[in-house]
């Protein structure tokens, strides 16, 4: 039973470049969550898919962006990347019929923007 | 909004000792309490959790404790390990999405 997994693993991009991550969520799971890490920080939520909507988020600007596919992996764009976009960057899937349900996190990808 | 506390930021404990990190949460809808353990480099994993309509749950030497009317709850480790040395964070949730503590660094000296 594969886990949640997460591509790539590291980025390194410019400012005002754009950047494409992608998950994978857990067998059985529908539900992806995204998350930023800053060093040394707990997650901060960016938001939430649910059935290919975006059914929450978080205090991020409209730079960041998503989308869920049919298969429920998710996808997360940066645009316009800015140098206080580094950091670690974590999925998590759920099972979303209710609320408040244990989210399983992947290996995160690190972004590095220079 | 919701806002979760998070104390220590840094706790040291000799092998063998327990160990208590403590968390308080603002926003009185929020009930649900994971604790997650990140080692150096690797992924936040869920080690034990809590609704609010439990006061206490333990599973083999951590045990989590919520008290709803203070708006606080604790994870506890007892017969600390060298594994265990590793970033915990508390988190909580009222609705889909998690509001995290800031994290206790968890130190185990032999």
């Amino acid at each position: 039973d594969a886990g949640v997994t997460q591509s790539p693993t590291h980025l390194i991009k410019t400012r005002g470049q754009q950047v494409t991550l992608r998950c994978s969520p857990k067998s059985g799971h529908d539900t992806v969550s995204w998350y930023q890490q800053a060093l040394g920080q707990g997650p901060q939520f960016i938001f939430q898919y649910y059935e290919e909507e975006e059914r929450q988020r978080g205090n991020f600007p409209d730079r960041f962006s998503g989308h869920q596919f049919p298969n429920y992996s998710s996808e997360l764009n940066v645009n316009a990347l800015l140098l206080g976009d580094s950091a670690l960057y974590l999925c998590a899937s759920s099972s979303g019929t209710g609320l408040s349900y244990e989210q399983y996190f992947g290996p995160g990808t690190r972004l590095t923007v220079t | 909004g919701e806002n979760v506390e998070q104390h220590p930021s840094t706790l040291s404990v000799q092998e063998g000792d327990s160990a208590v990190i403590k968390c308080t949460y603002s926003d009185s809808a929020s009930n649900y309490f994971p604790w997650y353990k990140q080692e150096l480099g690797k992924r936040p994993q869920l080690i034990i959790d809590i609704r609010s309509n439990v006061g206490e749950k333990k599973d083999q030497r951590i045990a989590v404790t919520l008290n709803k009317t203070a708006k606080h709850f604790s994870l506890h480790i007892t017969e600390t390990q060298p594994e265990d040395s590793a970033v915990y964070f508390c988190a909580a949730s009222g609705g889909y999405q998690l509001i995290w503590g800031a994290g206790t660094k968890l130190i185990i000296k032999p």
